[in-house]
């Protein structure tokens, strides 16, 4: 069964590139990688979702490699509103169909 | 706004009591999932109904169940409550199709149990 792994917290500074790795072994073809955010008392907020290669949208970009056993996250550009905590999901399809949450980065924004 | 509307907001009871919460979907959604988050905690999965019928269990208690409804409305009762069993509780909303699965948050329920 798939287990995802990430930092406990990273810090950074306004206007960086921050990247958050999600290690997650014995991820199956089909299977899809989902990083969400969180801000204190609020519900998570979807960020970006693939399953190989490259993703990019408005706000960021996923990077999965051709052994998907890990996926990184990419902001571009952060700014201390993005201090918030990124989690990663792996949605295990098929007959085993399963969701296996990460334990959350915090991510700390500095001026 | 997600989309997703949970009550009540805030719910404060005594230990041993049972409690229900509410979850309605997105509008065109079929799919409910219910998470608990302890203070300062990551989010643990619970459970996920697809149009009726559970899809997937994660770490939910035997003294908790779930149930979506025909109208696709979800409740979530907790039962022989323990301090514990304080949290915030989501419940997400999703189409579930078979190439995306993309969750709708809502704002949460604070349970406080006393």
């Amino acid at each position: 069964l798939a287990k995802t792994t990430q930092p406990i917290s990273m810090d950074s500074y306004e206007g960086q590139e921050v990247n958050i790795t999600c290690s997650h072994n014995n991820i199956a073809t089909n299977d899809y990688i989902t990083w969400y955010q969180q801000f204190p008392s609020q519900g998570p907020r979807f960020i970006i979702q693939g399953y190989k290669t490259k993703v990019t949208n408005e706000v960021a970009s996923l990077f999965i490699p051709a052994d998907r056993k890990s996926s990184t996250l990419s902001l571009p550009r952060v700014s201390l509103s993005d201090t918030a905590v990124y989690y990663c999901l792996v949605g295990v399809r098929g007959s085993n169909y399963q969701l296996i949450w990460g334990a959350g980065t915090k991510l700390i924004i500095k001026p | 706004d997600s989309g997703v509307t949970q009550t009540p907001k805030h719910l404060i009871t005594a230990t041993g009591q049972r409690v229900t919460l509410r979850c309605s979907p997105r509008s065109g959604d079929l799919s409910v999932y219910w998470y608990q988050q302890s203070l300062d905690q990551g989010l643990q999965f619970l459970i996920h109904y697809y149009n009726g019928e559970e899809r997937a269990k994660g770490n939910i208690l035997e003294r908790f169940s779930a149930q979506q409804f025909p109208d696709l409305h979800s409740e979530l009762n907790l039962s022989s409550l323990e301090l514990g069993d304080s949290a915030l509780y989501f419940c997400a909303s999703s189409e579930w199709t078979a190439s995306t699965d993309t969750q709708y948050f809502g704002p949460g329920t604070r349970l406080t149990v006393l």
